[in-house]
């Protein structure tokens, strides 16, 4: 079955830890995005990706790092510069341009 | 800039009732508008989405929305709802103007379903 898969679902970090979340897809799908959701405000972009070797920042970029070194892989990290980093983080990706983005099961990060 | 307004952070419907979740959006060009749908502690799937054409979009699940551009809206609608509706909505438009396709969300609509 073809889809993205993010690792792990739930993740606990102490204040002032990197942490890196996992998000892998085999759509073949040459976009990928991040996005960050916190209650009753939706979602925000963090970084997005359209092609290997490139990302942009979105949004909400600081604290946090990305890379693309394969087609499949966009892993995000949460530095300890990110002042508020409690939050439920969802992985996206598609073809690209106007194409559909389709949505990985999420991770939901608590630093104590 | 493009943003979109979701009216109602909550909605309550009996099962069986109609659903209607409102949803109006800023854009400077011709939008392509989504509604995702959330359940809990998972990632959002595709409900429908419109790019151009008819303006009544069809989409799973019994849902439908209807783009209407005098009046900036794409509410999503079902005839008669069930308890497996009760979920978290979302509606989204295509922001271009960076030269990506970046997706604005509203800050949802959480619909519960009672018996």
């Amino acid at each position: 079955d073809g889809g993205i898969t993010q690792s792990p679902k739930y993740l606990f970090r102490k204040e002032g830890q990197n942490v890196t979340l996992s998000c892998e897809q085999n759509l073949n799908h040459d976009a990928m995005y991040w996005y960050r959701q916190d209650p009753g405000q939706g979602l925000r972009l963090i970084y997005y990706s359209q092609i290997v070797n490139d990302f942009q920042k979105g949004d909400i970029a600081e604290g946090y790092s990305v890379s693309r070194e394969k087609k499949e892989s966009f892993p995000l990290t949460v530095t300890s510069a990110q002042k508020n980093p409690t939050a439920f983080y969802l992985c996206a990706s598609n073809r690209g341009g106007t194409d559909t983005q389709y949505f990985g099961p999420g991770t939901r990060l608590t630093v104590l | 800039a493009q943003s979109v307004t979701q009216l109602g952070s909550h909605v309550s419907v009996s099962e069986g009732a109609l659903v209607l979740l409102r949803c109006n959006y800023s854009s400077s060009v011709p939008p392509y508008l989504f509604w995702y749908v959330q359940y809990p502690n998972q990632g959002l799937q595709l409900l429908l989405k419109y790019t151009t054409g008819a303006t009544l979009v069809k989409g799973i699940n019994g849902f439908e929305a209807e783009f209407k551009k005098s009046e900036t809206s794409f509410h999503l609608t079902k005839p008669s709802a069930h308890m497996s509706d009760a979920a978290e909505y979302f509606c989204a438009v295509s922001d271009l103007s960076g030269g990506y396709n970046k997706l604005i969300f509203g800050a949802g609509t959480r619909l519960a379903v009672h018996p």
